[in-house]
């Protein structure tokens, strides 16, 4: 069974500038998680989705940050613009029950610059 | 607001010690409890969990860990440690559905 797929694994982009990062879950994984880990602490969530809505994004930076997962699969987030403080790993990760075990990805490691 | 905690954030042990690392939470309800790995280069991966039953759950790698509902406690333990355990540990508690809190997590070094 294939994991979650994130890209790309590296991202060095300068402060201001745009950046997205995009995440395949585990077929038939209806919940789909975009976290934020920074150095030294455990994931935090940014955003859950169920299929195509987003159900819980209270600690998503609304005023740069913004997801999507149009059809249900696949999600794409994307920071605008991108400020020194995001750099850090994103995290995706995928769930098919509601006992919440979660299935990561190997995240994207962003530097802002 | 609910938080999860973990005490130790690194350990260094030798070969065949035995581990224990702890952690809390603060949530009054039923709670499901989780312990997750991440192996250097590696993503995050679940090592064990514990939803109801025995209190006292087993996982993989010789992995244990004891849910001590009075205490709030889900400590992980294994009895002797191998230098492939060095990575870091992650407790995490989910309180109903589909929110699940993550600690700061720990980094275990085992030296061989």
């Amino acid at each position: 069974e294939a994991g979650v797929v994130q890209s790309p694994r590296y991202k060095i982009i300068e402060k201001k500038q745009p950046v997205a990062f995009w995440c395949n879950p585990i077929s038939g994984h209806n919940t789909l998680y975009w976290y934020l880990q920074n150095l030294g602490q455990g994931p935090e969530l940014l955003i859950r989705y169920e299929n195509e809505e987003a159900v819980d994004d209270s600690q998503l930076p609304k005023d740069r940050f913004s997801a999507e997962r149009l059809k249900g699969v696949d999600s794409t987030l994307k920071i605008q613009p991108a400020e020194l403080g995001d750099s850090a790993v994103y995290l995706c990760a995928s769930s098919s029950q509601l006992d919440g075990e979660q299935f990561f990805g190997p995240g994207t490691r962003l530097t802002v610059l | 607001a609910q938080s999860v905690s973990q005490h130790n954030h690194h350990v260094i042990l030798s070969e065949a010690a035995s581990l224990e690392l702890g952690c809390n939470y603060s949530y009054g309800g039923t709670v499901n409890l989780f312990w997750y790995v991440q192996y250097p280069g590696q993503h995050l991966q679940l090592l064990l969990k514990y939803f109801s039953g025995d209190p006292l759950v087993k996982g993989i790698k010789g992995f244990e860990a004891e849910f001590i509902k009075s205490k709030f406690s889900f400590n992980l333990r294994k009895p002797s440690v191998q230098w492939s355990d060095t990575a870091e540990y992650f407790c995490a508690v989910n309180t109903g559905g589909f929110k699940t809190i993550f600690g700061a997590g720990t980094r275990l070094f085992v030296k061989a």
